[in-house]
């Protein structure tokens, strides 16, 4: 498609939840990246694939927060058990670089609301 | 540990009435410093990369002008549809991650 694709664009789940975010980048795109923005806030960095390979985590608040892309393309944010403290919009980003040197593309974000 | 820190917070201009953005920032080693814009409900539009002290990018009415300490986001004769948050971010090497600062929310009133 001509940008990224974020599904579903809101999203609502009762605490202890299983919720699944969706990430369709742009076709090619080498690099991906989830990031995490609270109100009022910047977005925050959860973790980053160069293709299929997960090469930085560092930012996954928890073990309950869980990203897969396994052909390299479609990528999944998977958060078990959801906490109130997860509400937040989650943004996907891609780039056709492997460097952070170049800005990225972002996604419209999945509005996670936990109640 | 790579910090941004964007001011004001939020910023109120007439139409026509020209202002800057600040964004000081503290890396290890800076390898791109980024301005973005966002509009409510929208994922960050990239406007501009500056790679080193002295470096100037130009996009329509927004100009961006970087130091070693900071980078400036000038505005010049804004109109309402500038009206979005600035965030600045920068990468530092290494790791992927590039860390954002909080924007700066505009408003400019026709």
């Amino acid at each position: 498609g001509a940008g990224v694709s974020q599904s579903p664009r809101y999203k609502v789940a009762k605490r202890g939840q299983d919720v699944a975010l969706r990430c369709d980048p742009i076709s090619g795109h080498v690099s991906l990246f989830w990031y995490q923005q609270a109100l009022g806030q910047g977005p925050e960095f959860l973790t980053y694939f160069q293709n299929e390979a997960q090469l930085d985590k560092s930012g996954l608040p928890s073990d309950r927060f869980f990203a897969e892309r396994p052909e390299g393309s479609v990528s999944t944010l998977k958060i078990q058990r959801t906490q109130q403290e997860d509400s937040a919009v989650y943004l996907c980003a891609s780039s056709t670089r492997q460097s952070s040197n170049y800005g990225y593309t972002f996604g419209s974000g999945t509005r996670l609301t936990v109640v | 540990e790579d910090q941004v820190t964007q001011s004001p917070e939020a910023l109120r201009l007439q139409e026509g009435e020209s202002s800057s953005l600040n964004c000081s920032y503290t890396v290890s080693g800076l390898r791109g410093l980024f301005w973005y814009r966002q509009d409510p409900g929208k994922g960050p539009e990239f406007l501009f990369t500056l790679y080193s002290a002295g470096e100037e990018k130009e996009k329509e009415r927004l100009k961006a002008t970087l130091t070693k300490k900071e980078s400036f986001l000038h505005i010049t004769a804004p109109k309402p549809e500038d009206s979005a948050t600035y965030l600045c971010a920068v990468y530092s090497g290494g790791y992927q991650k590039v860390t954002f600062g909080t924007g700066t929310k505009l408003q400019v009133i026709p």
